[in-house]
């Protein structure tokens, strides 16, 4: 099966500053590739997804790449805000049927200081 | 919409106890599934639907059963609790597939004793 890994598993930046998360994915035939963001005591949220079609894409200051040769993705998160300050996931899934299912990294915990 | 239910916030088991986490979504989904998140494991699938009627294993179903009847709800019974089953359950819903953005519940933080 899919196995997704994650680094780093703890992250601390300055408010201001840009955090990097990386994923490493070994399915080849994996095709998209969601991030989601958990606040704590909350249900992780998508914040910004890739398909295997697409090399890049940014929403306002979140952007994720994705190196299909290489079979890894990162998250890259500008200017970075307290409000910033979460677990994040990483995940893959293949497919385009129904039973299709996500696998998830093990985290990265971001901490943004003021 | 409310979006994904869950029920209840809390629970405390005890060995060998039985119990049903609830879970109900309002967008239509087809899709719907159970994780277990541990901490440094991350999120990990347990069962998944694609329809009323059709259910499939996920990484880690030994302990758990489910089954969907309507589109709505999706049901994780826990037959025999044990203390590995310390955990918080999320349910998630999402459009066809695994592929889809997928829409997470507030969680079920259970403690078996």
């Amino acid at each position: 099966g899919e196995n997704v890994e994650q680094h780093p598993s703890t992250l601390s930046v300055q408010e201001g500053d840009s955090a990097v998360i990386k994923c490493t994915y070994s399915d080849s035939a994996s095709n998209y590739f969601p991030w989601y963001k958990q606040e704590l005591g909350k249900g992780p949220q998508l914040i910004i997804d890739i398909r295997s079609n697409v090399g890049e894409k940014k929403d306002q200051r979140i952007a994720v790449t994705l190196n299909k040769t290489a079979k890894h993705f990162s998250l890259h998160i500008t200017e970075t805000q307290p409000e910033d300050s979460a677990v994040y996931f990483c995940a893959a899934s293949k497919g385009n049927s129904g039973y299709s299912t996500l696998t998830f990294g093990k985290g990265t915990m971001l901490l943004v200081s003021p | 919409n409310a979006g994904v239910t869950q029920t209840p916030k809390f629970q405390v088991l005890k060995t060998g106890q039985s119990m049903t986490l609830q879970c109900a979504q309002d967008m239509n989904h087809e899709y719907m599934s159970w994780y277990r998140q541990d901490p440094g494991m991350g999120l990990r699938l347990i069962h998944y639907s694609v329809g009323a009627g059709i259910t499939d294993q996920g990484e880690v179903p030994n302990g758990y059963n489910v089954s969907r009847s309507t589109t709505e709800d999706f049901p994780l019974r826990l037959l025999s609790a044990a203390p590995s089953q310390t955990s918080v359950y999320f349910c998630a819903s999402g459009g066809q597939g695994g592929d889809y953005e997928q829409y997470f519940g507030p969680g079920t933080r259970l403690t078996v004793t």
